[in-house]
């Protein structure tokens, strides 16, 4: 059983349409960050949150954080060919100590253009 | 920039061969990780380390063991590979921020046990 839970696990859009993936759990997080991997390389850090509520934004992607760090969620706005790939989240518990960070499975999207 | 290195990009190996998979990282971090990526089952954490020569075990350490003789080079080892080991071994090294870890991950291995 996942601690996190991804959904959905695939995704497939047309360029310029908007999308969200989610990233749920029953546990509480001290933070929670989000990664992209693109084929055949490894995940890269995109953002990390803290805060219950949090929203943070790079560019076209808006992050946010549950009230209840119990979830997350990512949104991409005009998405683009460039978005195209396997978006993980990962998260630590509050119960957990340093170096237990867990990853959900993930959710592939594809961007075409 | 930041480079995490993994020796090989695919390997085939045979059941019952030991093998080595080397990390190197050149950002001085002291954290380093050696996750499995499945698909369907994400990145599931073997082992980390804080410090040279010193390791914990992850969440499915059976069956593999690691060494970490100098900062920069974490090695995973497969003592005796099973088929059930075929997977894509990613290697990851940290620094603490104010808002948690920060990994870094390398490109992966590709591994095949036949």
């Amino acid at each position: 059983t996942q601690l996190l839970e991804q959904s959905p696990q695939f995704l497939s859009i047309q360029e310029g349409e908007n999308l969200t993936v989610y990233c749920n759990s029953s546990s509480v997080f001290s933070s929670l960050q989000w990664y992209r991997q693109e084929p055949g390389e490894g995940p890269v850090l995109l953002v990390t949150v803290v805060t219950g509520g949090e929203v943070k934004k790079l560019k076209r992607l808006t992050f946010q954080f549950g009230d209840a760090r119990k979830d997350s969620s990512l949104h991409i706005t005009a998405a683009q060919p460039g978005d195209t790939g396997l978006y993980l989240c990962a998260a630590t518990k509050t119960t957990d100590s340093w170096g237990k960070l867990q990853f959900g499975a993930g959710t592939q999207v594809v961007v075409t253009p | 920039d930041v480079k995490v290195t993994q020796s090989s990009r695919y390997l085939v190996k045979r059941t019952g061969e030991k093998v080595f998979l080397e990390c190197v990282q050149d950002m001085d971090h002291e954290n380093m990780f050696w996750y499995r990526q499945d698909p369907g089952l994400g990145l599931r954490l073997i082992y980390f380390s804080y410090d040279v020569k010193m390791k914990e075990k992850g969440d499915i350490p059976e069956g593999y063991s690691v060494s970490r003789e100098k900062k920069e080079r974490f090695s995973l080892i497969l003592e005796s590979a099973s088929t059930n080991q075929t997977s894509m071994y990613l290697c990851a090294s940290s620094f603490e921020t104010g808002s948690g870890e920060k990994l870094f991950f390398g490109s992966g291995t590709q591994l095949s046990v036949l």
